[in-house]
């Protein structure tokens, strides 16, 4: 298995709160990606990332933010979580051009 | 816009037997396919894939066979295992600059294998 490690597994949090999701990995892998999925959606592209401090956003962006201030770590925020962003947040990583993608086992985030 | 389908949400397969899984894209710009399987509670983990160059791509029990013209691709799993009981997703790529690349997700099949 690719090293990643997402932390927490589980929460449970209040709407208006803020919450931090955090990716670690040890592969030394360049591309980093956070994504959501939901029933009836799939996987959803949040934001990624193409090196330390190069990030940009993916499909559903909108009341998400990252950061990644070092290669092996890859933050997600929700700046004030909604319930609609109840759901499972999975990272991935690849470490060259083309190369597919390897995720973590998830994150479930509900918000109350 | 779904701009990768998989139309089926459920496919029942008895042990042995072939499962074909299929996915519909609509973006022309896909350049590369694949697959991924997903187990309960566990993240998805890369299974195969097929650049759109390829007509077929084999591995195993596993091949994905892909038609351009129709834009359709699919995947088969000969023979079928208890094990290979999981949700399958297609996804497609294309590239977003900077080096890196965004994949696309079907909604997923939930294939059953029955001993």
């Amino acid at each position: 298995d690719a090293g990643i490690t997402q932390s927490p597994r589980h929460k449970v949090t209040e709407t208006g709160t803020p919450v931090t999701l955090r990716c670690h990995q040890t592969e030394n892998h360049r591309y980093m990606y956070w994504y959501r999925q939901d029933p009836g959606h799939g996987l959803r592209l949040i934001h990624y990332s193409y090196g330390v401090k190069d990030t940009d956003k993916g499909e559903v962006s909108d009341g998400y933010s990252v950061s990644r201030s070092k290669t092996e770590d890859f933050l997600l925020t929700l700046e004030s979580a909604t319930s609609s962003q109840t759901s499972v947040y999975f990272c991935a990583i690849s470490g060259r051009q083309g190369s597919p993608l390897h995720f973590g086992n998830g994150t479930r985030l509900t918000v109350t | 816009d779904q701009q990768v389908k998989q139309n089926s949400p459920s496919l029942s397969v008895q042990e042995g037997r072939i499962s074909i899984l299929n996915c519909d894209y609509t973006n022309s710009m896909f350049d590369y396919f694949l697959w991924y399987k997903k187990y309960p509670a566990e993240g998805p983990t890369f299974l195969i894939s097929i650049s759109s160059i390829k007509d077929k791509n084999e591995d195993g029990r596993f091949t994905v066979f892909l038609n351009k013209s129709a834009k359709h691709l699919s995947l088969h799993i000969v023979p079928s295992q208890p094990g290979d009981s999981a949700v399958y997703f297609c996804a497609a790529r294309k590239d977003s600059g900077a080096g890196s690349y965004q994949l696309t997700f079907g909604k997923g099949t939930k294939l059953s294998v029955i001993p």
